[in-house]
């Protein structure tokens, strides 16, 4: 069964606004997540390393303003696109380790009009 | 240049194929491979880990050459149900971070 659920799998927001996704890790405890942005007919690309209760660490070109994390608990990390445009339109993956193995969430397909 | 570079085909084949996928990564000091598969507009599953003596799983086999910084895997007897992305995946330094190619993409014919 899946071990790292997220929420909605599916949100078309309006230019501007700000989406919010959650990604639950179900049954064990994560102190790190990682959020992941795919683009059609591209790789994953990773955005940023969730920490539970310290700052996410964010890779290269990833704005951390615009992308908030937050990692409350030790099962559940939270990415809001803030302000979000045309181009944020993407699937976002989060994903979870446990017992040394990477698990994905569903992803979360957002369309931003 | 990529981290982690695949040949994005597709490759097309008749079902009972054997086809084979081959990667590059450029960190030497990547400690862990995987190969994931991802159906369309599904999330990534791993598929099997790649040790350097080798694995093999059914009719899946995986080969890591550090020296070479390769990584294959090899399908044999291919089924319809192969069809899907094959994603290459490198750790980045034990950091737990992973790092993925572009995917190459696997469709099996009847």
């Amino acid at each position: 069964g899946a071990v790292v659920s997220q929420h909605p799998s599916r949100v078309i927001c309006k230019s501007g606004t700000s989406v919010k996704i959650e990604c639950r890790s179900l049954d064990f405890q994560a102190t790190t997540m990682f959020w992941y942005r795919q683009f059609p007919k591209q790789s994953l690309m990773l955005m940023a390393t969730s920490n539970e209760g310290s700052k996410a660490t964010y890779e290269q070109g990833v704005e951390k303003d615009k992308f908030l994390i937050n990692h409350a608990s030790l099962t559940l990390s939270t990415l809001t696109v803030t302000s979000a445009h045309p181009e944020d339109s993407s699937f976002y993956i989060c994903s979870a380790t446990r017992d040394h193995e990477q698990y994905f969430g569903p992803g979360t397909r957002l369309t931003v009009t | 240049r990529k981290e982690v570079e695949q040949d994005p085909g597709p490759f097309n084949v008749p079902e009972g194929a054997t086809v084979a996928f081959n990667c590059t990564y450029s960190n030497s000091a990547s400690q862990s491979f995987f190969w994931y598969r991802q159906d369309c507009r599904k999330e990534p599953k791993l598929l099997m880990s790649v040790y350097s003596s080798g694995n093999e799983d059914g009719r899946f086999t995986a080969q890591l050459n550090r020296a070479s910084q390769y990584i294959s895997l090899l399908i044999r007897d291919s089924k319809l149900s192969d069809s899907a992305t094959y994603l290459c995946v490198a750790d980045s330094s034990n950091t737990g971070k992973l790092i993925f190619g572009q995917g190459t993409t696997l469709q099996v014919k009847p």
